[in-house]
């Protein structure tokens, strides 16, 4: 099935670095969202977005919905340890409701 | 409970035979989604349901795949004459009739290995 491509692929930054990632689509998409995955967990929503060009913040993540609707990037700021994990985008089309994942980005923090 | 649960956590079987996997919703969400998650890889989309019909099963990857939700509640994904390629994680997620479209709940999944 259709996956969106996420980069980096992997990083690792030291605690207390920005980190930056992005989703692109060859497709347009309503609806944005960022999931985290921990080791053996399911995916846990960070952020939604629901209109191009909307910047949306929840505490140090920051994301936003690009304008032409194909793409997505998320921020975090002032990494710390346990934002270890999986990143994923993940988006809707049309009028379907169900999600396309991306690839996902592997987030790893040294101390 | 207070989140999705799946069983069993982990399922190891042999080529050839059947297999159920189980998803009990947050109670009271009435959509319910399955995924499978392979490997490196993102989720990727099996079944949506809509309380007891399935309202999308596109994502099914061919007829040895079958899922039901009978009373609208619990889910049971079912796949017969396994095949290697068929090892992954299954995810289930859920979400109440007044949430947005992707705010889903997931479960900690199914991991199913087939030898």
């Amino acid at each position: 099935g259709q996956q969106l491509n996420q980069s980096p692929q992997s990083m690792f930054i030291q605690e207390g670095e920005d980190v930056s990632m992005n989703c692109t689509s060859s497709s347009i998409f309503n609806t944005w969202l960022w999931y985290k995955q921990d080791p053996g967990e399911g995916p846990v929503l960070l952020i939604a977005l629901y209109k191009a060009g909307e910047l949306t913040s929840n505490g140090r993540l920051t994301a936003q919905f690009g304008i032409t609707r194909k793409d997505s990037f998320l921020n975090i700021s002032a990494s710390i340890p346990s934002d270890v994990g999986i990143y994923f985008c993940a988006g809707i089309g049309g009028t379907a409701s169900k999600l396309t994942f991306g690839t996902g980005t592997r987030l790893q923090v040294t101390l | 409970g207070a989140g999705v649960s799946q069983t069993p956590s982990n399922k190891v079987t042999e080529k050839g035979k059947y297999v159920e996997l189980r998803c009990d919703p947050i109670s009271g969400h009435t959509a319910l989604y399955w995924y499978r998650q392979s490997l490196g890889q993102g989720p990727e989309f099996l079944i949506y349901f809509q309380g007891t019909g399935a309202a999308d099963d596109s994502g099914l990857p061919n007829d040895r795949f079958f899922a039901v939700r009978p009373e609208g509640s619990v889910s049971t994904l079912k796949i017969q004459r396994t095949e290697r390629g068929d090892s992954a994680v299954y995810l289930c997620a859920s979400r109440a009739d007044s949430d947005p479209p992707g705010e889903l709940f997931f479960g900690e999944g199914s991991r199913l290995t087939v030898l």
